[in-house]
């Protein structure tokens, strides 16, 4: 019964490759985002999407690629992985997207560009 | 657009003794300030919010307190324990930045036993 799901949990890779991570939210929540925590631990937000919609595209590199194929799903690609984009992702969603809305993280994907 | 700025950015405190981290936001739009507590290898999760319209929140040995004028607020842990060991985020939330909430850095928290 968890609220928000992230898979996989741990990623370890080359660089150059392409991976992907899924996110799932049963919650029933209209917007889920994703986040970078690099090791300093500074959280900054990556992306947001309401109903499946794009709603914000922070300045991240055009390698990274979201995709909600419903409003319970959202994916992040990356392509041409590089050292830089290790770090831990967290999915989140909140009920509409709107102001003073907690919102609920995923437990996080831990990824390790070698 | 929004930002915010978190002090400071490792704190430790006896065990029973209080934890203060402060916070302060640029965008006057603001109005939602979220805290969030993050344990070792674990998700960020709410711990207490404020809102715009009041000054002073409190719950349990937690609370939050807001200088509109001022535009800083910070979390106020009293009688603190070893579960209070973790990474605090504050967070700014305002009607200019659409649904984005802005983190501050984080304070890492150390209850020594």
């Amino acid at each position: 019964d968890t609220a928000v799901s992230q898979t996989p949990k741990y990623l370890v890779t080359q660089m150059g490759n392409d991976k992907s991570i899924k996110c799932e939210q049963n919650l029933g929540h209209d917007t889920m985002y994703w986040y970078k925590q690099d090791s300093k631990k500074f959280l900054k937000i990556m992306f947001s999407y309401n109903n499946k919609e794009l709603i914000i595209n922070e300045t991240v590199p055009n390698r990274f690629s979201p995709k909600s194929p419903d409003k319970a799903h959202l994916n992040l690609h990356i392509n041409s992985l590089e050292l830089g984009d290790s770090a831990v992702y967290f999915c989140a969603s909140s009920p509409q997207g709107t102001i003073q809305e907690t919102q609920y993280f995923g437990p996080g994907t831990r990824l390790l560009v070698l | 657009g929004e930002n915010v700025e978190q002090h400071p950015s490792t704190l430790s405190v006896q065990e029973g003794d209080s934890a203060v981290i402060k916070c302060t936001y640029s965008d006057s739009a603001s109005n939602y300030f979220p805290w969030y507590k993050q344990e070792l290898g674990k998700r960020p999760q709410l711990i207490i919010d404020i809102r715009s319209n009041v000054g002073e929140k409190k719950d349990q040995r937690i609370a939050v307190t807001l200088n509109k004028t001022a535009k800083h607020f910070s979390l106020h842990i009293t009688e603190t324990q070893p579960e209070d060991s973790a990474v605090y985020f504050c967070a700014a939330h305002s009607y200019s930045s659409a649904s984005k909430i802005i983190f501050g850095s984080g304070t890492r928290l150390s209850i020594r036993p």
